[in-house]
């Protein structure tokens, strides 16, 4: 069954580079989160699409990030001009509700380095 | 001070052992209360999901959550190698929006 895709699994880039990260989520599954993770660490949300609403961004550590959401399905996660601390595990979820059920899925993660 | 501290561990019992994973946090809005689990380079994975306070069991694992004392707890029946893995609490307010998450356990499983 398809879950939610992520691509790449990896990223190299250097420093000062723009790079976009890419999330499908699961078919008919309303919400859909970005985090982040870095090492030994644990999930530090981002940017969080529910339906046709506006985003919660209240997550984006700086105006380097920016996310969209196109047709309530793909999402990419972009970040200008990479920093060395941007490096990090970037997952996405998506997530369906319904009466006595709230499950969020997440992606394999793209890793992201930045020399 | 984190809205979510989750003991830091790493854990290591033998197989078989019962497994206690705790949480504390301090905003009294959250009430959705998850446990995921995720395996290195792996993406977590929900293992339970509970609401308001009380207990729930799905197989070896039990989700307790005591919202007056705001802690949670995750507790593994029978452990087995297979249950190693970082397990990660998480809380969300009533809208199930974002989540805030702890930092992870590591729990090793030794045969």
């Amino acid at each position: 069954g398809a879950g939610v895709s992520q691509s790449p699994s990896n990223k190299v880039t250097e420093k000062g580079k723009d790079v976009e990260l890419r999330c499908d989520p699961i078919s008919g599954h309303t919400a859909l989160y970005w985090y982040r993770q870095s090492l030994g660490q644990g999930l530090e949300f981002l940017i969080y699409f529910q339906g046709n609403s506006a985003p919660d961004k209240s997550g984006l550590p700086s105006d380097r990030f920016s996310a969209e959401r196109t047709g309530g399905s793909v999402s990419t996660l972009t970040i200008q001009r990479t920093q060395q601390e941007d490096s990090a595990v970037y997952l996405c979820a998506s997530r369906i509700s319904g009466v006595g059920t709230d499950t969020q899925y997440f992606g394999p993660g793209t890793r992201l380095t930045v020399l | 001070q984190k809205e979510v501290e989750q003991d830091p561990g790493p854990l290591s019992v033998p197989e078989g052992a019962i497994v206690s994973l705790n949480c504390t946090y301090s905003n009294s809005a959250f009430q959705y209360f998850m446990w995921y689990r995720q395996y290195s380079r792996k993406g977590p994975e929900l293992l339970m999901y509970t609401y308001s306070s009380g207990n729930k069991e799905d197989g070896r694992f039990t989700a307790q959550v005591d919202k007056s004392s705001k802690y949670i707890s995750l507790f593994i029946r029978d452990s087995q190698p297979s249950d190693s893995a970082t397990y990660l609490c998480a809380m969300s307010g009533a809208n199930a929006g974002k989540s805030t998450f702890g930092d992870g356990t590591t729990l090793t499983v030794k045969p």
